[in-house]
């Protein structure tokens, strides 16, 4: 079974504060995504990276920055959290394309963030 | 841009009987279509997906999808509920190589 993990599932932070969420995956996925998941607007794509050190921006990356410097793991940064990034993030890898990949993303439990 | 549109914020229906989610997509290139399901305070967790083949998708816990490709929809099916199917349900395609573009969710919400 596919595993990815995420740090926390619960995270209390102050404005200004420098967050760091962490997702680790174990079926040696070359796609790692994150998401943000806000009541009525569905899941929107922040940032994506299909290898190691490669990241390109999602649909809003504003206020984020990511890291990838193993191929398990894909950390998303908040350099000075707002009170607008309170949100629930999730997590997904997927495989590669050239694989005959079935396209299927495999999502993390989420960790609910609250700046205050 | 592709996009994906769900009709229903929330749909709220009698345990035991049918229920339809809808789902309608825009898209010019090949369309590969996605269920998830979202289980309070989980992950999403795939239902069906269609790729290419018969447009009549069976998946997981007795859902099925159709695509209809003139109609540009991606309808979730099951012909009798239970309350353990109270949860958000996303329709989602894939755009450019391997990202997902997600509608703004359904809430099923299962009476007794």
């Amino acid at each position: 079974d596919v595993k990815v993990t995420q740090s926390s599932r619960y995270l209390v932070k102050r404005t200004g504060e420098k967050v760091f969420l962490e997702c680790v995956q174990d079926m040696d996925h070359e796609n790692m995504f994150w998401y943000r998941q806000d009541p009525g607007l569905g899941l929107r794509l922040i940032y994506f990276s299909y290898d190691v050190k490669m990241k390109e921006k999602g649909d809003i990356p504003e206020g984020y920055s990511v890291s990838r410097e193993k191929k398990e793991r894909f950390s998303l940064i908040l350099e000075s959290a707002s009170t607008n990034q309170t949100s629930m993030y999730l997590c997904a890898s997927s495989s590669g394309v050239g694989t005959s990949g079935t396209y299927e993303q495999y999502f993390g439990p989420g960790t609910r963030l609250t700046v205050t | 841009a592709q996009s994906v549109t769900q009709l229903d914020s929330q749909v709220p229906v009698f345990e035991e009987a049918p229920v339809e989610l809808r789902c309608n997509y825009s898209s010019s290139v090949s369309v590969y279509l996605f269920w998830y399901v979202q289980y309070p305070n989980q992950g999403l967790q795939l239902l069906l997906k269609y790729l290419s083949g018969s447009t009549l998708v069976k998946g997981i816990n007795g859902f099925e999808a159709e695509f209809n490709k003139s109609q540009t929809s991606f309808h979730l099916r099951k012909p009798s509920v239970h309350i353990s199917d109270t949860a958000e349900y996303f329709c989602a395609s894939i755009q450019g190589a391997q990202k997902l573009v997600f509608g703004q969710g359904t809430r099923l919400t299962i009476n007794p």
